[in-house]
């Protein structure tokens, strides 16, 4: 299967404080990249979907200007948590699909963010 | 909307066969999935059925589709130790990479020696 990689993999920062968390596909163009929040003992809720080049579309109750994505290249997403609090605290997901990979959807390894 | 519901547990002991349940509402759903998560990672995909199939089977791993009964299951034959995590049912309901998965809340697999 194809290689989706997420870094960095464990973050703690200080509250007011921004994040970014990278997603790349490393050996396919992901058309379409997913984020996700998952609580402890969870599943994962969506919180947004990206396409390269276009705005990210987020799901209800997801503020986008606390969560901010950038889709820059067909192998690159970013997200940044803006002006982190300790309710953000979380482990965060991302998601690839697309090219020849269009049916299965590929996840890194996943963020693990800590707000102190 | 979409739903899909998975029970929470399961316990076997090593070397027995484990049937994990998933039931889903979307009656469009087009492709379903099972991942598997470890603690502390992300998503591995094992594997998936398109909604037109029944059955599929790959190595110890066998999906079953009940598409009238929107029911599907994973069944692991000979369960190790090793494969104690949690797994997830998961739906899509288009063929596109556009498309987001919908997720069950996923099912913690315990196999014991």
């Amino acid at each position: 299967g194809a290689v989706v990689s997420q870094h960095p993999s464990r973050v703690i920062c200080k509250s007011g404080t921004s994040v970014k968390i990278e997603c790349r596909s490393l050996d396919f163009q992901a058309t379409t990249m997913f984020w996700y929040r998952q609580f402890p003992k969870q599943s994962l809720m969506l919180m947004a979907t990206s396409n390269e080049g276009s705005k990210a579309t987020y799901e209800q109750g997801v503020e986008k200007d606390k969560f901010l994505i950038n889709h820059a290249s067909l192998t690159l997403s970013t997200l940044t948590v803006t002006s982190a609090h300790p309710e953000d605290s979380s482990f965060y997901i991302c998601s690839a699909r697309g090219g020849e990979w269009y049916t299965e959807a590929f996840f890194g390894q996943g963020t693990r963010l800590t707000v102190v | 909307g979409e739903d899909v519901e998975q029970s929470l547990f399961l316990s076997v002991r090593e070397g027995d066969s484990s049937v994990i349940n998933c039931t889903y509402t979307d009656s469009s759903s087009t492709y379903l999935y099972w991942y598997k998560q470890e603690p502390g990672a992300g998503l591995q995909l094992l594997t998936y059925i398109f909604s037109n199939m029944d059955m599929k089977q790959d190595q110890r791993l066998t999906v079953l589709l009940n598409k009238k009964d929107k029911h599907l299951s994973l069944r692991i034959a000979d369960t190790q130790t090793g494969d104690s995590a949690i797994y997830f049912c998961a739906e899509s309901t288009a063929n596109q990479a556009g498309t987001a998965l919908i997720f069950g809340k996923g099912t913690t697999l315990s196999v014991s020696s």
